[in-house]
């Protein structure tokens, strides 16, 4: 079946600009993960959204991300007036029921390039 | 949430065995441990879980001590696709869902 997929794959941006990154889960999965991975470092836990829960924002950064969860299934992650620091892998993953002892299946992606 | 320490990276050869030790001190009793697998350009992979002793698939073993405070996943025999970073997780199947990956183990394997 169809894994995680996430778009655009690239983004090159102006700083400034606002950009939306999407990630379509796993059908059937009620857990969605965005992470963030900065060149050379680990993936940075950005928010979690777990079926009609209050999504866990603990991870965002700053007041300039925010994520949304449609239908709980696809998910928008938006970063406004972005920065040169916001240049980093944008990862999304998705688990059945969104247990740390269940398998995450990850997208590909989206690389951010603020200029 | 159980913290991890793995070392930053490691050097190896083709054909040679590879293991990877995971420190979690910390660990508590109905934490799993688990062991992602990420290639340049892509996102992790799951490669193996464990709770205790010995566990294998055809991918690699995970081995576990008796006081479960530290893994080591083992991959037999290495070729060049095996250079990868290699992450190890631990959590539960009720409890934090906030996983913490860090940055891993970067393996590079030579020829």
């Amino acid at each position: 079946g169809a894994g995680v997929s996430q778009s655009p794959s690239n983004k090159v941006t102006e700083k400034g600009k606002d950009v939306e990154l999407r990630c379509d889960p796993i059908s059937g999965h009620t857990a969605l993960y965005w992470y963030r991975q900065s060149l050379g470092q680990g993936l940075e836990f950005l928010i979690y959204f777990q079926g009609n829960s209050a999504p866990d924002k603990s991870g965002l950064p700053s007041d300039r991300f925010s994520a949304e969860r449609t239908g709980g299934s696809v998910s928008t992650l938006t970063i406004q007036r972005t920065q040169q620091e916001d240049s980093a892998v944008y990862l999304c993953a998705s688990s059945l029921q969104g247990t740390l002892q269940e398998t995450q299946y990850f997208g590909p992606g989206t690389r951010l390039l603020v200029l | 949430l159980a913290k991890t320490t793995q070392p930053i990276s490691m050097d190896s050869y083709e054909g040679q065995e590879v293991n990877i030790t995971c420190s979690h001190n910390n660990i508590a009793t109905n934490d799993y441990i688990t062991w992602y697998q990420q290639f340049p350009s892509q996102g992790p992979r799951f490669i193996i879980q464990g709770y205790k002793t010995k566990v294998t698939n055809e991918v690699a073993s995970l081995f576990i001590p008796a006081d479960r405070k530290s893994s080591t996943l083992s991959l037999p025999r290495v070729s060049l696709s095996d250079t990868a970073v290699y992450y190890c997780l631990v959590g539960d199947s009720g409890g934090s869902y906030i996983p913490t990956f860090g940055r891993g183990t970067s393996l590079i394997v030579h020829p």
